[in-house]
């Protein structure tokens, strides 16, 4: 069955310092892949995505991921953190027999500190 | 345009209660979806509807659970009777018939059940 492994359950990073949350992903085939944001009192929102093509996807807010095959990775990075980036941070795939389902990650908390 | 509403933010009932989930989602989205994640654990896909119809409901957990949804517009999601397993924050989400995995979240309604 497809799974997915966000081995960090916190990470604390200080404001201005780079950032980089990992992600990986069992199974052969490529899914679809997703990383997505809730802050405090706020509903999930996509940063970015990745079906095909170039493996270095930008997306919203200065957030970066690549997709490696190799590693079955996603990893999410930013170069900079701010205190508003400090929110829980989920990675997610598409469920490779559905076009609509995703199978998500247990979601890492990010701290910043001043 | 207005996103994905779900009331209550928040819910705290007694085992055994009956709770209702209610979610109203972006005007003219046929797909409308519930997930939930228990207790700091992984989101997990609950169902899926196509207007009024249930598409999948294949992650509902037991019949204790009952959704709906009305005409195609708003949807429901019941709890009767509630467990302490119940307890976590329920996601609805909508999106456009033609937009992949295009979903929009709604900010979850925190079920706990005591």
């Amino acid at each position: 069955a497809q799974s997915v492994t966000q081995p960090d359950i916190h990470i604390t990073v200080s404001e201005g310092a780079s950032l980089e949350l990992r992600c990986n992903y069992s199974y052969g085939a490529t899914p679809y892949l997703f990383w997505y944001v809730q802050s405090p009192g706020q509903g999930l929102q996509l940063l970015l995505k990745y079906f095909s093509g170039d493996t270095l996807v930008q997306g919203i807010k200065g957030f970066e991921a690549e997709f490696k095959r190799s590693q079955s990775s996603f990893n999410l990075r930013k170069p900079s953190v701010h205190w508003s980036d400090a929110a829980e941070y989920f990675c997610a795939v598409g469920r490779l027999d559905s076009n609509y389902q995703l199978i998500w990650g247990a979601g890492t908390k990010l701290i910043i500190k001043p | 345009e207005a996103g994905v509403t779900q009331f209550p933010s928040h819910s705290v009932i007694e085992k055994g209660q009956t709770v209702t989930l209610r979610c109203d989602p972006i005007s003219g989205h046929d797909n409308l979806y519930w997930y939930r994640r228990v207790m700091g654990k992984e989101i997990k896909f609950l169902l899926h509807f196509v207007k009024e119809s249930k598409q999948d409901e294949s992650g509902m957990p037991n019949n204790r659970f009952l959704a709906e949804r009305t005409g195609g517009t708003y949807s429901t999601l019941k709890v009767q009777p509630a467990e302490l397993e119940d307890s976590g924050v329920y996601f609805c989400a909508s999106s456009q018939g033609t937009d992949l995995y295009g979903y929009t979240f709604g900010s979850g309604t925190r079920l706990t059940v005591v």
